[in-house]
């Protein structure tokens, strides 16, 4: 089991460019979500998952999209990006129903510059 | 939405004495309670979780209470050992959706 598995662990950008965060867990797990992280700010939501073909927005959604076609994977997609989106961005995942563990990746470091 | 503080921010203790986290939430619908502990460079673990329904858990050096009414929820390390220095993090969930505190970085020395 690697559990919740995130890809790259570094990334640097400039502005206006795309890029997509992936994300896979191998937990058959049907909640998955996408946090960032920024001092002083704990860790805040930005998508998340109850199944495959099911998406909805968190508290900073704006200039992030997803989409969940497996139950595996769920990508995270910067379209233009822009330095307020410098951040550490988690993954998570959980069984979904009556509040179980959510399983953190390793997180993905992103600076746009 | 859900509004979680959490105090202190910065927390530092000496080696063997108890560490008190404490959380406040504002969502009355909020029914479950993890806490979380991230190391540096790694995601966050879940330490500990409390449902709506109970008011008090315990797991060997950690416990947590909850009280719903006043909408209050407490971390206690007791015993405390340098493995304990991290950042912590309460949270409060509610219809899927987690909603965290900025953390408290605990500092335990020796």
């Amino acid at each position: 089991n690697a559990g919740v598995t995130q890809t790259p662990k570094f990334q640097v950008l400039k502005t206006g460019q795309s890029m997509t965060l992936q994300c896979a867990q191998d937990m058959n797990h049907e909640y998955m979500s996408w946090y960032r992280q920024d001092p002083g700010m704990g860790l805040r939501l930005i998508h998340y998952s109850v199944g495959a073909g099911i998406t909805d927005q968190g508290e900073v959604p704006n200039g992030y999209n997803v989409s969940r076609s497996t139950t595996e994977d769920f990508p995270l997609r910067l379209l233009s990006a822009a330095p307020s989106q410098t951040s550490v961005y988690f993954c998570a995942s959980s069984y979904g129903q009556d509040y179980t563990e959510a399983f953190f990746g390793q997180g993905t470091r992103l600076t746009v510059v | 939405g859900e509004n979680v503080e959490q105090h202190p921010s910065t927390l530092s203790v000496q080696e063997g004495d108890s560490a008190v986290i404490k959380c406040t939430y504002s969502d009355s619908a909020s029914n479950y309670f993890p806490w979380y502990k991230q190391e540096l460079g790694k995601g966050p673990q879940l330490i500990i979780d409390i449902r709506s329904n109970v008011g008090e858990k315990k797991d060997q050096r950690i416990a947590v209470t909850l009280n719903k009414t006043a909408k209050h929820f407490s971390l206690h390390i007791t015993e405390t050992q340098p493995e304990d220095s991290a950042v912590y993090f309460c949270a409060a969930a509610n219809d899927y959706k987690l909603s965290f505190g900025a953390g408290t970085t605990v500092t335990v020395r020796a």
